[in-house]
């Protein structure tokens, strides 16, 4: 069972939608994270939020807005996205922080159109 | 900058057969925490191992352990009696300030 768990699992939108993905954990993590995944390339760190804190933004475009409401949740509002930010998005968390072990969801397949 | 580099993109091993897949670092730091993850074709990353760089003694997992040279830089990860569930995705991935990931090594186990 995904202990991390991402709504929603596919999503399609136009370039002018504004959508929001949603992560939820109940295992007491203090540390979440976003990344964006391309086809057949590694995860890339978007977002690193600690303590419901935001401490990394890898230089993301403001499109993509990330929110912390509180340690179980994380949000990643999305609004004019472009169609070369298709990607898997996934979510994850750890203990503190990035150099314990993380815990992915599925992920939310977004489309641009 | 810290760099992941993974030299094999696919590689095949018989069931219950081992094998190793390689991964390279670069990074001026002296503490740091490397890590192999696996991404099944269902696509839920999970954790295989972890390795701490202060540490000298090898991680272990069941039939996964590590290679750590600190020394060259290189983490290898064994994988010993091969199954089909270990048909996967490998990334080698490295932590200090963020996490950086390697391009991946997509491992079958062939019956």
């Amino acid at each position: 069972d995904t202990e991390v768990t991402q709504t929603p699992k596919h999503l399609v939108m136009g370039m002018t939608n504004k959508k929001s993905l949603k992560c939820e954990q109940h295992m007491g993590h203090r540390a979440m994270y976003w990344y964006k995944q391309k086809a057949k390339k590694p995860p890339e760190l978007m977002f690193v939020y600690s303590y419901e804190k935001l401490s990394i933004n890898e230089s993301v475009p403001s499109r993509f807005s990330p929110e912390c409401p509180n340690s179980s949740l994380l949000n990643l509002h999305l609004h004019a996205l472009q169609p070369e930010d298709s990607a898997l998005y996934l979510c994850a968390s750890s203990q503190r922080d990035l150099n314990q072990p993380q815990h992915f969801g599925d992920g939310t397949r977004l489309s641009i159109l | 900058a810290q760099t992941v580099t993974q030299s094999q993109p696919e590689m095949s091993v018989q069931e219950a057969e081992t094998v190793t897949l390689s991964c390279t670092y670069d990074t001026s730091e002296s503490n740091y925490y490397l890590f192999w993850y696996k991404q099944p074709p269902s696509r839920q990353m999970i954790l295989v191992i972890r390795q701490e760089a202060y540490k000298q003694q090898n991680a272990t997992e069941n039939r996964f352990s590590v290679n750590f040279q600190k020394a060259a830089k290189s983490f290898s990860l064994k994988i010993s009696d091969s199954q089909l569930g270990d048909t996967a995705m490998y990334f080698c991935a490295f932590s200090v300030y963020d996490m950086r990931f390697g391009a991946g090594t997509r491992l079958t186990v062939k019956p």
